[in-house]
């Protein structure tokens, strides 16, 4: 079973408008998250992290934590055309390996 | 801007041929993780390194070997190259599980 789930797996949006992004970990040992973006024939790159409940904003880009359920969102607002790209969920645990756990992703295309 | 950078970036190989990937960071971290991305699947753990001379499976290490004979380089190996493992491969390199990772370009491998 996938440990970290993502939805949608894709999203269509319009430019300037809010795009929204989920994640849900199935597993309680994952405490800590983390949002990467992959443009088309590039490596991942982190965009940022969250690790306490409730929301941290960077610029245009907030993420919401709720340990409770373990589930993570990343909204991103006045979205633009380089933001069109995969997105990842990605997870680690409280007190383990030095590891990420990556979900299958969201495609998000930004409409001009 | 951290670099990880990888070798090939594109290669093609015979089944049951071995295969050597690449792995080059020169930020000085102390882990360092293979994934492969396949479509539907995300990016998924082969092996990772928390040093040189260490190695650790990750989610999926049947058929991989990795090794780690410097802090800078990390080589993932297929001794018996297989159809299944036709994918796109990410080097990456990291502090620990909380803090950002980096990840070099990828390395599209063909099994034929």
């Amino acid at each position: 079973q996938q440990k970290v789930q993502q939805s949608p797996e894709s999203l269509s949006v319009p430019e300037g408008g809010m795009a929204s992004l989920n994640c849900t970990s199935s597993d309680r040992n994952f405490q800590y998250f983390w949002w990467y973006r992959q443009h088309s024939g590039e490596g991942p790159k982190a965009l940022m992290s969250i690790f306490s409940d409730g929301d941290k904003k960077e610029g245009r880009f907030t993420a919401h934590l709720n340990k409770a359920s373990l589930h993570v969102s990343l909204h991103i607002r006045d979205s633009q055309p380089s933001d069109s790209a995969l997105y990842f969920c990605a997870a680690s645990e409280q007190g383990g390996a030095d590891r990420l756990t990556f979900g299958k992703g969201t495609q998000l295309i930004i409409q001009p | 801007e951290a670099a990880v950078t990888q070798s090939p970036r594109n290669k093609v190989a015979v089944t049951g041929g071995k295969v050597t990937l690449s792995c080059n960071q020169t930020n000085n971290h102390n882990n360092m993780y293979w994934y492969r991305q396949d479509t539907g699947h995300g990016l998924r753990l082969i092996h990772y390194s928390y040093g040189a001379g260490s190695t650790e499976k990750g989610d999926i290490p049947d058929g991989y070997k990795a090794s780690r004979p410097s802090q800078e380089n990390f080589s993932l190996i297929l001794e018996l190259a297989t159809p299944s493992q036709t994918s796109v491969y990410f080097c990456a390199s990291g502090w620990d599980k909380n803090t950002e990772v980096f990840f070099g370009k990828g390395t599209r491998l063909t099994v034929v």
